[in-house]
């Protein structure tokens, strides 16, 4: 089976834009996390979406937004880009999203210029 | 707030020894879970371990152990045999299952010397 996938594996996008970042979990796997990884740190929390239900949800502005489809994949999309956020996005999925180990893709790494 | 500490930024390591890695975390909750995540350079983050914090007995895989203290909120990783393939940074991670959030630490980068 396929690992967890992301897609675009890089991004270089200006300030103000607008960006879509994509994740397809493992088949099997209902729960799609998404993570913030600023370089020399630990990734920070963002959504959790299980079912197509938001779970959970970190500290991050309203700029920050997703959604689950029916077939599980989902996208990370954020509004009018800051250089702060530039980053590693990382996505994780898992069976149920409750107590299960998470099995993470290799990231998007985000540039903003 | 829910915080998650690793006090050791770096460590380094003589293969086929033995390393601990620390981390202590911070919550008022009783159901949670805590996990030992390895990012090798490639950026790929691998799961180690997991603990379910309603358990007394301290979990295993291989020559990965942890050393759970509940009362104390500590949370150690210890690496037997250490190999090679063990460099990487190493982050430990808590998650509430109430509120459906992991929190993880800003990480141990490990090196392990021939």
């Amino acid at each position: 089976d396929a690992g967890v996938t992301q897609s675009p594996t890089h991004l270089i996008k200006t300030r103000g834009q607008h960006v879509t970042l994509r994740c397809s979990p493992i088949s099997g796997h209902k729960s799609v996390s998404w993570y913030q990884q600023v370089l020399g740190q630990g990734p920070q929390f963002i959504f959790q979406y299980y079912e197509k239900e938001e779970r959970g949800r970190g500290n991050f502005p309203d700029r920050f937004s997703a959604r689950q489809f029916p077939n599980y994949s989902s996208e990370l999309n954020v509004n009018a880009l800051l250089l702060g956020d530039s980053a590693l996005y990382l996505c994780a999925s898992s069976r149920r999203g409750y107590n299960e180990k998470l099995f993470f893709g290799s990231g998007t790494q985000l540039s903003v210029l | 707030a829910q915080t998650v500490t690793q006090s050791q930024p770096e460590m380094s390591v003589q293969e086929a020894e033995t390393v601990t890695l620390s981390c202590t975390y911070d919550t008022s909750e009783n159901n949670y879970y805590l996990f030992w995540y390895k990012q090798p350079p490639s950026r790929q983050m691998i799961l180690v371990i997991r603990q379910e914090a309603y358990k007394q007995q301290n979990a295993t895989e291989n020559r990965f152990s942890v050393n759970f203290q509940k009362a104390a909120k500590s949370f150690s990783l210890k690496i037997s045999d250490s190999q090679l393939g063990d460099t990487a940074m190493y982050f430990c991670a808590w998650y509430n299952t109430n509120a459906g959030k992991s929190t993880f630490g800003d990480g141990t980068t490990l090196t392990v010397k021939p």
